[in-house]
């Protein structure tokens, strides 16, 4: 089956500088990857995805990259603030089977003020 | 618009006992999923419904495990003979079609004495 790696497990920033999180991939069916943003407490978010047939994709401080030869895409966070601390995953699905998303184990992200 | 909703948001039981988690998906999303997220690790999936319909349900850790979707519309995840194992946030998530954007619930947090 599929096996989602994600690196750091911990990631401390300045607040106003950028964030990158990574994750590898096995299944070379994959096809979609989204990220999301877990606050204590509640449920995970989403706040970016992106599809195979895409290499990048931004929305305002946030960014995606994707390279499907080598197996890995990455969270860029630019600018960060104090509420981007919160825990990422990131995860992949092949789409088209019975399959839900095979998640990272997370990244959590500390925004030092 | 009202989100994907569990009850209960917590629970605690004794080792032995059955418990039952619902969740009503956003209206109109025909794909529910549950996944499992232990403490300090990252989500696993357990099962997906298209419709009233589970296509795979190997994802299921036991067969203490079992779900069912009525309706097109509510699911309930229920656990027999609760292990320690057990403990666990338990969430849950639609989408409009499978696969798509995964939207999740809040979870139930499980605690099996």
């Amino acid at each position: 089956g599929e096996n989602v790696e994600q690196h750091p497990s911990t990631l401390s920033v300045q607040e106003g500088d950028s964030a990158v999180i990574k994750c590898t991939y096995s299944d070379s069916a994959s096809n979609y990857f989204p990220w999301y943003k877990q606050e204590l407490g509640k449920g995970p978010q989403l706040i970016i995805d992106i599809r195979s047939n895409v290499g990048e994709k931004k929305d305002q401080r946030i960014a995606v990259t994707l390279n499907k030869t080598a197996k890995h895409f990455s969270l860029h966070i630019t600018e960060t603030q104090p509420e981007d601390s919160a825990v990422y995953f990131c995860a992949s699905s092949r789409g088209g089977g019975a399959d839900g998303l095979t998640f990272g184990k997370g990244t959590h992200l500390i925004i030092q003020p | 618009g009202a989100g994907v909703s569990q009850s209960p948001s917590n629970k605690v039981t004794e080792k032995g006992k059955d418990v039952e988690l619902r969740c009503d998906p956003i209206s109109g999303h025909t794909a529910l999923y549950w996944y499992r997220q232990s403490l300090g690790q990252g989500l696993e999936f357990l099962i997906y419904f298209q419709g009233n319909s589970a296509p795979d349900k190997s994802g299921l850790p036991s067969d203490r495990f079992s779900a069912e979707r009525t309706g097109g519309s509510v699911s309930t995840l229920t656990i027999q003979r609760t292990q320690q194992e057990d403990s666990a946030v338990y969430l849950c998530a639609s989408s409009s079609f499978h696969p798509n954007e995964q939207f999740f619930g809040p979870g139930t947090r499980l605690t099996v004495l």
